[in-house]
């Protein structure tokens, strides 16, 4: 099925692990993206990309790190993570070019919690 | 920061009625959009308005778009239970150098009792 994957669903590290949360996308879209969203905060832009070898942060990217070696995939990675970093974090991408047109895709989320 | 915020926060509705919500935003904008989340879920997206547009239509949706108001609203008619849901406004704001970054509000919930 076409559309965003991202895996693990669920995961719960110790402060100071690191771990990366992984996202793929088979619709062939240069843009992609990382939000948080927290409870009563809505979603907050982390990272996001325009395709293969370019990224950029967004509002919230301190304690994340993020690469785009193919268009395909936009993993992101967790250097340290601390309590502060619990929460669902959703992958989304879009066509650039049109992307003014359509709407983003998501995946359905990983849940993070640190202990 | 924030660009959109959606009034109210928490609805409940009967099965049958209109429910309306709405978003206000602070900056110019190329386009917004509407989004639904269900419990658990990821974003579904529903519409998308572009600035130069005052009002869209797709099945049981309506959006409106007053950009002198900087303010959009989404009307879903005759409702069902399955719409129960968070819904969310998110702004493609334009920005000097261009924009790439979507942002979205807070959210309005919605309850569709039957």
């Amino acid at each position: 099925n076409a559309g965003v994957t991202q895996t693990p669903k669920f995961q719960v590290l110790k402060t100071g692990q690191s771990m990366t949360l992984q996202c793929a996308q088979d619709m062939n879209h240069e843009y992609m993206s990382w939000y948080r969203q927290d409870p009563g905060m809505g979603l907050r832009l982390i990272h996001y990309s325009v395709g293969a070898g370019i990224t950029d942060q967004g509002e919230v990217p301190n304690g994340y790190n993020v690469s785009r070696s193919t268009t395909e995939d936009f993993p992101l990675r967790l250097l340290s993570a601390a309590p502060s970093q619990t929460s669902v974090y959703f992958c989304a991408s879009n066509p650039t070019g049109v992307r003014r047109f359509y709407g983003y895709t998501f995946g359905s989320g990983t849940r993070l919690t640190v202990v | 920061s924030q660009q959109g915020e959606e009034d109210p926060q928490a609805l409940s509705i009967q099965e049958g009625e209109n429910a309306t919500m709405n978003c206000s935003y602070k900056t110019s904008i190329n386009n917004l959009q509407w989004y639904r989340q269900n419990s658990g879920r990821g974003l579904v997206h529903l519409i998308l308005i572009r600035s130069n547009e005052r009002e869209k239509h797709s099945g049981r949706l309506r959006v409106t778009l007053d950009t002198s108001k900087k303010s959009s609203s989404l009307l879903i008619t005759a409702s069902r239970a399955a719409d129960t849901a968070s819904y969310f406004c998110a702004t493609d704001p334009i920005t000097q150098g261009g924009s790439e970054k979507l942002v979205f509000g807070k959210g309005t919930k919605l309850t569709v009792n039957p």
